[in-house]
Parts: C-alpha cells; sequence; structure tokens
C-alpha cells in the first residue's frame, strides 16, 4: 500500500493562478482531510470529507475549495492564489472504525504564490 | 472549541538522556483522545503515541511515554534514552470522542504550534 499519496510536491504559482492539489489514498478510508501548515501555527483544518460525494468546511476554508468525487481522492483547489496561501498542505485520511481511528498523512505540498 | 497549547517553542537533549515537552489543553468533553506527532525535516507527521482520556494508565511505546493529567488537562511526552533520530518538530494534538457517532467534525484533528527537539552530541 502506497498510503497516502499528495501530488504536486512543490509548486510555485503567481497570484491570481489557479491549481489543484490531489490527495489519494488507498486504504479505503471515508474520511479526508485538507490541513495547511504556516510557521508557528502548527496544521490547520481547510475542508474535510465524510464520504464519496461530500465535503464540508473546517477553521480555514475561505479562498478553497474542495471536491470528492471518487471515495480514494480528494481535490483542493485554489481559484484565484493569494500570497497568503503560501504554505504546506497536508491531506490526511481515516478509517471510521472503532474508537480508535488514525489519522494518516500524506508527505506534503510546499506552495509558494508570488 | 477546543485549543492545545505548548509552550515550549524549542528544546535541547543530550544523546541518551531523557527530555519532556510540555502540552495543555482545553476542552469541556469529557471524551477525546490525545496525540503526539513527529515531523522530521521529511515532512512526514508519523503518529508517536496516542492517549484514550477514560483511560488513567498513561500510554508507552518503547521510549516513548506520557504523563496525562486529565484534571490539570495536562499530556506531557518523555523521550528515553534520546537519540539523534528524535530530532524533529513535535505537535500535541487532541481529537472529540464524539467520533462513535460518524461524524466527520468530530474526527477532526487539533493542533498545538509545534516544538521544536534538538538531540546533540
Amino acid at each position: 500500500n502506497a498510503g497516502v499519496t499528495q501530488t504536486p510536491k512543490f509548486r510555485v504559482l503567481k497570484t491570481g493562478q489557479s491549481m489543484t492539489l490531489l490527495c489519494a489514498q488507498d486504504m479505503n478510508h471515508e474520511y479526508m482531510y485538507w490541513y495547511r501548515q504556516d510557521p508557528g501555527m502548527g496544521l490547520r483544518l481547510i475542508h474535510y470529507s465524510v464520504g464519496e460525494g461530500t465535503t464540508a468546511k473546517g477553521e480555514v476554508p475561505d479562498g478553497y475549495n474542495v471536491s470528492r468525487l471518487k471515495k480514494q481522492n480528494f481535490l483542493l483547489g485554489l481559484e484565484s492564489a493569494a500570497p497568503s496561501q503560501t504554505s504546506v498542505y497536508f491531506c490526511a485520511s481515516t478509517e471510521m472504525r472503532g474508537i480508535t481511528d488514525t489519522q494518516y498523512f500524506g508527505p506534503g505540498t510546499r506552495l509558494t504564490v508570488l | 472549541a477546543q485549543t492545545v497549547t505548548q509552550s515550549q517553542p524549542e528544546m535541547s537533549v543530550q544523546e541518551a538522556e531523557t527530555v519532556t515537552l510540555s502540552c495543555t489543553y482545553d476542552t469541556s468533553e469529557s471524551d477525546y483522545y490525545l496525540f503526539w506527532y513527529k515531523q522530521p525535516p521529511s515532512r512526514q507527521m508519523i503518529l508517536v503515541i496516542r492517549q484514550e482520556a477514560y483511560k488513567q494508565q498513561n500510554a508507552t511505546e518503547n521510549r516513548f511515554s506520557v504523563n496525562f493529567q486529565k484534571a490539570a488537562k495536562s499530556f506531557s511526552l518523555k523521550i528515553s534514552d534520546s537519540q539523534l533520530g528524535d530530532a524533529a518538530m513535535y505537535f500535541c494534538a487532541y481529537r472529540s470522542g464524539l467520533s462513535r457517532r460518524r461524524t466527520g467534525t468530530a474526527s477532526k484533528l487539533t493542533f498545538g504550534t509545534g516544538t521544536r527537539l534538538q538531540v546533540t552530541l
């Protein structure tokens, strides 16, 4: 199993450009998450999904959109990138079985918006 | 809303020595889980240890153990016999126990700001 993978690993955008980050998991997990990590702020939840076809907002959703068309994929979109979106983005997934579910993280995507 | 506080931005320990990283949290819930994640320079988030709030016994994983003080809302991580490979950012995280109702928000993690651990020879 590859676990949780993210594409791309690095990206540089100009202000106003758009892009999509792809998260894929091969563990058949129901729940998937997108976090952003900024210096001195830990990880903050952007959006999450509790299953195929569902999405919901997290703590910092503004400027992002997501889609979960397939169970194994969770896409994060930036329609018009801003310098404030320069960050490292992490995807995670978890299987809601039992009470001790663990979130598995992808390797992260470093995004720079100039 | 729950908050997680890590008051030590940086810590240093000599190889083979013991170090304790602090974490406090604030919640009105009685059912929750606490985690320590390690993030090495590779950026990969690695689960180190997990504690269920309903368990009185402190969790232990090899050289890693926690001191869970539920009344004080404190959850510190002790690393014994520190190794060079332990150098990383360490994040404390909280998750609500409401996941039994299979709600996505209950499964989300709330992170602290992290502690950077340096291991010296």
